[in-house]
């Protein structure tokens, strides 16, 4: 199965800053089916991200995605309030799908 | 509006078996792939199994392969997980979620989840 490692596993920042979360993956993710969840305590996850950079109905332009191959990155190009949470990738070309560990983006 | 509501959740001993249900209602169920994914207290998601709309396509993470067994009625709007053997490391939350398109594809609805507690 495809082993996907996210970086770093805490990122602490302020409103308004840049965000960068890594994913990667132990071996190539085809066809670019790398997806972004956001998910807040209590709460179901929330699709951001699929096809590795395409962003889902009502995701603001905010987020993005980019990658390919065993590399993946999401990024938050300014942070709100609302976007502290924790964040997955999931892979799901290849059986069986996997999740990563997750990245908690806190406030610093 | 799309709505995927679990349930069948519960105290189980060890060894045991559940059945879990997802009632599905807002969209047209048997177009879409479904998937169960499951989240232990206080760690990350782990997807469990998925399957395409026709039943065609099924899989199974490994730590599941053998025990667990996913099915859907397509006239029922209803997706199943059936949960042989249980261990305490089965110990979740279990989620229902909608795939985005065919089996090869992305969650892009989920319940609000069913919680499976496996202890003696």
């Amino acid at each position: 199965e495809i082993v996907l490692t996210q970086s770093p596993g805490t990122l602490s920042l302020s409103p308004g800053e840049r965000a960068t979360l890594s994913c990667r993956a132990s071996q190539s993710v085809s066809s670019s089916y790398l997806a972004w969840y956001q998910q807040k305590p209590g709460q179901a996850p929330r699709l951001l991200i699929y096809g590795a950079s395409s962003r889902a109905t009502g995701i603001p332009d905010r987020f993005s995605g980019s990658g390919s191959g065993t590399d993946f990155t999401l990024t938050i190009s300014r942070l709100e309030p609302e976007d502290f949470a924790v964040y997955y990738c999931q892979q799901y070309g290849s059986s069986p799908n996997t999740f990563g560990g997750g990245t908690k983006v806190e406030i610093k | 509006e799309v709505q995927l509501v679990e349930s069948g959740g519960g105290l189980v001993q060890p060894g045991r078996s559940l059945r879990l249900s997802c009632a599905a209602s807002g969209f047209t169920f048997d177009d879409y792939a479904m998937h169960w994914v499951r989240q232990a207290p206080g760690k990350g998601l782990e997807w469990v199994s998925g399957i395409s709309w026709n039943s065609g396509s099924i899989g199974y993470a490994d730590s599941v392969k053998g025990r667990f067994t996913i099915s859907r009625d397509n006239a029922k709007n209803s997706l199943y997980l059936q949960m042989n053997s249980l261990r305490a490391e089965d110990t979740a939350l279990y989620y229902c979620a909608k795939g985005y398109g065919d089996y090869a594809a992305p969650a892009d609805y989920w319940g609000q989840g069913t919680l499976v507690t496996v202890s003696s």
